[in-house]
């Protein structure tokens, strides 16, 4: 099974703050990684899909990339609607593993 | 307008069967790349995939929870059904269906998730 590391597992930052989230793959999964945001009670909403690739209606502060292993989930500036928890998803191959989620706080 | 929704009991059992069934519209599952994914999510804790269906009737699985999980399709009806046996307290989650489309696998619509608590 391919396992995908986040780091860090939780962040503080302030709004108008340059934020990077981490996911390493255990192994190769070329740009089958896709990125999250879930807010308390409500489903995941698709963020980034392919890497780096923005989904239709997210605002473009937010921003994908990296491929084979590592990749990077960049937002900025930070507004305060983004304070939620991110995961990164791989597709490349069952099982299709999920990230353990990063929490941005204020 | 794409829409997702599960049904099924929101209690059950330890050893018993849990059958989940995401009713969807917008999209059809007889569509070539069409696909339909479950997640579920326990209290407080990280997203976890759990089986997938595709248009053409090919399954993947959780490896830990394969020989546990069964996953079909009423293509008619517009359904997906998830069922898993043999219950237990740590099943206790919020269970989502969700389209997955694309190359990438992205999920790009989800239900809004039930919550099922497995107890005695």
């Amino acid at each position: 099974d391919i396992q995908m590391t986040q780091s860090p597992s939780s962040l503080s930052a302030s709004v108008g703050d340059r934020v990077t989230i981490t996911c390493r793959a255990s192994q190769s999964i070329g740009s089958h990684l896709n990125w999250y945001q879930q807010k308390p009670g409500q489903a995941p909403n698709l963020l980034i899909f392919g890497a780096s690739n923005l989904q239709s209606g997210v605002p473009p502060r937010f921003s994908g990339s990296g491929s084979g292993t590592d990749f990077t989930l960049t937002i900025s500036p930070l507004q305060p609607e983004d304070f939620a928890t991110y995961y990164c998803h791989q597709t490349y191959s069952a099982p299709l593993t999920f990230g353990q989620g990063t929490k941005v706080q204020i | 307008q794409v829409t997702l929704k599960e049904s099924g009991p929101a209690l059950v059992r330890p050893t018993q069967t849990l059958t989940l069934t995401c009713t969807f519209s917008g999209f059809s599952l007889a569509t070539t790349a069409m696909r339909v994914t479950w997640v579920r999510q326990p209290p407080g804790k990280a997203l976890e995939w759990l089986a997938r269906i595709d248009w053409d009737d090919d399954k993947l699985y959780s490896a830990s929870l394969k020989t546990r999980l069964n996953v079909s399709k009423e293509t008619s009806k517009n359904q997906v059904v998830l069922t898993m046996t043999n219950m237990d307290p740590d099943d206790t989650a919020t269970y989502y269906c969700a389209r997955m489309v694309g190359l990438a696998g992205a999920i790009d619509y989800w239900s809004p998730g039930t919550l099922v608590t497995v107890s005695s």
